[in-house]
């Protein structure tokens, strides 16, 4: 089954850019989507198809994907930016979904 | 704008079954996927299946195969996932989510606990 791999963590100062990575097998070559849950929340889909963002999401939320490694940017960071953040891509030889583990995002 | 309404706070004990419902709304309820996702205490996100609710085609994961049933009814806009035989490590956060035709989750329902314990 297709693996991806997050970093458990990631601290960022107010203002600054947050980079979350999201490790696989190629992944360069699928596409790749990212979801943001806030505590006690639901998720909510924050980038799709690499680097597309759904409308009402701020343009300070940016992806990019190429080789085995994704990438979400958040540019400008503020304190409503923490939350945990999942990468999800469509394993279409498993015929299912596979989330990543998770970075929880910290606003220092 | 696309809602899913999931129903309330579950609290069971081992061994006993659970229905949670999901309404969808603002959308061609038939048109689209459900996929069901569960998240344990502390935990990441867990796919449990999906439904087709044009076919009824299912999906489930391998691990809930024999323990769940995904359903769907059409003349309410309503999807249903049972899990049955509960154990302690079901406890969690049940959510029903929409998914694109491109195939990937684009909205989610609030989310359903689920507390299995004696």
């Amino acid at each position: 089954s297709y693996v991806l791999t997050q970093p458990p963590s990631v601290s960022v100062a107010p203002g600054h850019t947050a980079r979350i990575t999201c490790g696989g097998n190629n992944i360069g070559s699928k596409s790749v989507h990212w979801s943001q849950q806030r505590p006690g929340q639901a998720p909510v889909l924050v980038v799709y198809h690499n680097s597309d963002r759904p409308s009402g999401i701020p343009e300070r939320f940016s992806g990019s994907n190429s080789g085995n490694t994704a990438t979400l940017t958040i540019s400008r960071v503020e304190a409503g930016d923490e939350a945990d953040y999942y990468c999800q891509i469509w394993d279409s030889i498993g015929g299912h979904y596979v989330f990543g583990s998770g970075t929880k995002v910290t606003v220092l | 704008q696309v809602q899913l309404v999931q129903s309330g706070v579950e609290v069971k004990k081992p061994g006993a079954s659970v229905k949670v419902s999901c309404k969808a709304s603002g959308y061609a309820f038939i048109n689209y996927g459900i996929n069901w996702v569960r998240q344990a205490p502390g935990q990441g996100l867990e796919w449990m299946g999906w439904i087709s609710p044009y076919s009824g085609n299912t999906k489930y994961a391998q691990n809930l195969q024999g323990r769940v049933t995904m359903t769907t009814d059409t003349s309410t806009n309503t999807a249903y996932m049972e899990l049955r035989s509960l154990r302690s490590d079901d406890t969690a956060v049940y959510y029903c989510a929409r998914e694109d035709i491109t195939m990937f989750i684009d909205s989610w329902g609030q989310g359903t606990l689920v507390t299995v314990s004696s």
